[in-house]
């Protein structure tokens, strides 16, 4: 079975710190994997995907993560946080049980940029 | 291009009431989701549509929950009666395709079941 494990549920940093949140996977293949961020009040928004290109994925708004096979992690960096980047943040592995895809979602990151 | 809509944005019931929500996803996009997200966790696949055709409701509580996608566009979730553990935002989502994990989220109907 596929699963997807966020290593820290609240993240806080400060304004123009760099920014890292961990997220593992569980797959008996390499997965499709993607993060998500969802502000408050919003719907979610894909941030990057990883499906099995580069292991060195970018993203919208300076974000970044790397698929590391041997580490079975995919984290999300960004260099320098903006008070923006507050939000919630799933990462989420893709399987194909069937003919259609299924979707784990991580139980979600917490992000907090402070001044 | 608009996003996927949804409505409405707050509900508030009583426990064995029921609630209707609707979502009109993307035009042109075959695939429409509806998942629930309990405060604290992520969100939780409900029911998954290709089309008008159901591809996945294996998480549905069918005993009080049910949708529909009549005419492959928009949809509708039901609950009937609604429980005190329902309180949830319900997140609409859609995408091109069923195999892509590119989905496009709405911004969710809040429930509160008193």
């Amino acid at each position: 079975a596929q699963s997807v494990t966020q290593l820290d549920s609240h993240v806080s940093v400060s304004e123009g710190t760099p920014v890292l949140l961990r997220c593992n996977y569980s797959s008996s293949y390499s997965p499709s994997l993607f993060w998500y961020v969802q502000h408050p009040n919003k719907g979610l928004q894909l941030l990057l995907k990883y499906t099995s290109a580069a292991t060195l994925v970018k993203g919208i708004n300076g974000f970044e993560a790397e698929f590391k096979k041997s580490e079975t992690s995919f984290h999300l960096t960004k260099p320098s946080a903006h008070m923006s980047d507050a939000a919630e943040y799933f990462c989420v592995a893709q399987s194909f049980p069937g003919t259609a895809s299924k979707l784990t979602f991580g139980t979600g990151t917490r992000l907090q940029v402070t001044l | 291009e608009a996003g996927v809509a949804q409505s409405p944005r707050y509900k508030i019931i009583e426990k064995r009431q029921s609630v209707a929500f609707w979502c009109n996803p993307i035009s042109g996009h075959a695939t429409l989701y509806w998942y629930q997200q309990i405060l604290g966790q992520g969100p939780k696949l409900l029911i998954q549509f290709q089309n008008n055709g159901v591809v996945d409701d294996s998480q549905l509580p069918k005993d009080r929950f049910s949708a529909e996608r009549l005419k492959g566009v928009d949809s509708t979730l039901k609950i009937q009666p609604a429980k005190l553990e329902d309180s949830a935002v319900y997140l609409c989502a859609s995408s091109l395709a069923t195999e892509t994990g590119e989905l496009f989220f709405g911004e969710g109907s809040r429930l509160t079941v008193l």
